[in-house]
């Protein structure tokens, strides 16, 4: 069965600066990855995926992740964060089978990123 | 495309009493979930169907919970005799196997449950 572990539950950010919130995972087979958004009672948004081909992926709002295979992770960047970014991020993996779709998605606990003006 | 549509968003009720959610999911979408999150935590999967099968339950889904999708479109969780610990966000998503899109799974904007 999977795993993920988000490392941070909270992360606060000044605004315009960097930030990465990480992921790391566990599986015995392949596996798709995903980060999610949930804004404050809201359902959840897909901001990216990696289902295959090349390891740096990028998504919505200025968002991007890396899959690095060697150390099971999929940390999530974005060189400049806005007010507007404040939410909860959760990653997400579901593991490949023969079938060639996806089952339950596994998430994390979330890490909730705080921008600070 | 409408998205994922949830109904209530929000729902109290008392302990010992049934509930009932419904989830009608992107149109063309043959695949449903169900999740559940509590405060602080990620969803966590319940079930899933394809079409009108249910194929995977998890362990979380105790008897007292149930789910249907009995044409393939809209599905229903209903929950018998709720407990406090039933309260939380249950989430549904949907997803077109084998489509375009394939493997990514849509969210509802989830219905709240609060039982007193």
């Amino acid at each position: 069965a999977q795993s993920v572990t988000q490392l941070d539950s909270q992360v606060p950010v000044f605004e315009e600066a960097p930030v990465e919130l990480r992921c790391n995972y566990s599986s015995s087979v392949s596996v798709y990855l995903f980060w999610y958004v949930q804004y404050p009672n809201q359902g959840l948004q897909l901001l990216l995926k990696y289902l295959s081909g090349s390891t740096l992926v990028k998504g919505i709002n200025g968002f991007e992740a890396e899959f690095n295979k060697s150390q099971t992770s999929f940390h999530l960047r974005k060189p400049s964060v806005h007010i507007s970014d404040t939410a909860e991020y959760f990653c997400a993996v579901s593991e490949e089978y023969s079938g060639g779709g996806a089952d339950g998605l596994t998430f994390g606990k979330g890490t909730h990123l705080i921008i600070q003006p | 495309d409408t998205g994922v549509s949830q109904d209530p968003r929000h729902k109290i009720t008392k302990r010992g009493q049934n509930v009932t959610f419904r989830c009608d999911p992107i149109s063309e979408h043959n695949r449903l979930y169900w999740y559940r999150q509590t405060l602080g935590q990620g969803p966590e999967f319940l079930t899933y169907f394809q079409n009108e099968a249910q194929l995977e339950k998890s362990r979380l889904l105790s008897d007292r919970f149930s789910a249907e999708r009995p044409k393939g479109s809209f599905s229903t969780l209903e929950i018998q005799r709720t407990e406090q610990g039933d309260s939380a966000m249950y989430l549904c998503a949907s997803s077109l196997l084998g489509g375009r899109a394939r493997e990514t799974q849509y969210f509802g904007p989830g219905t709240r449950l609060l039982v007193l």
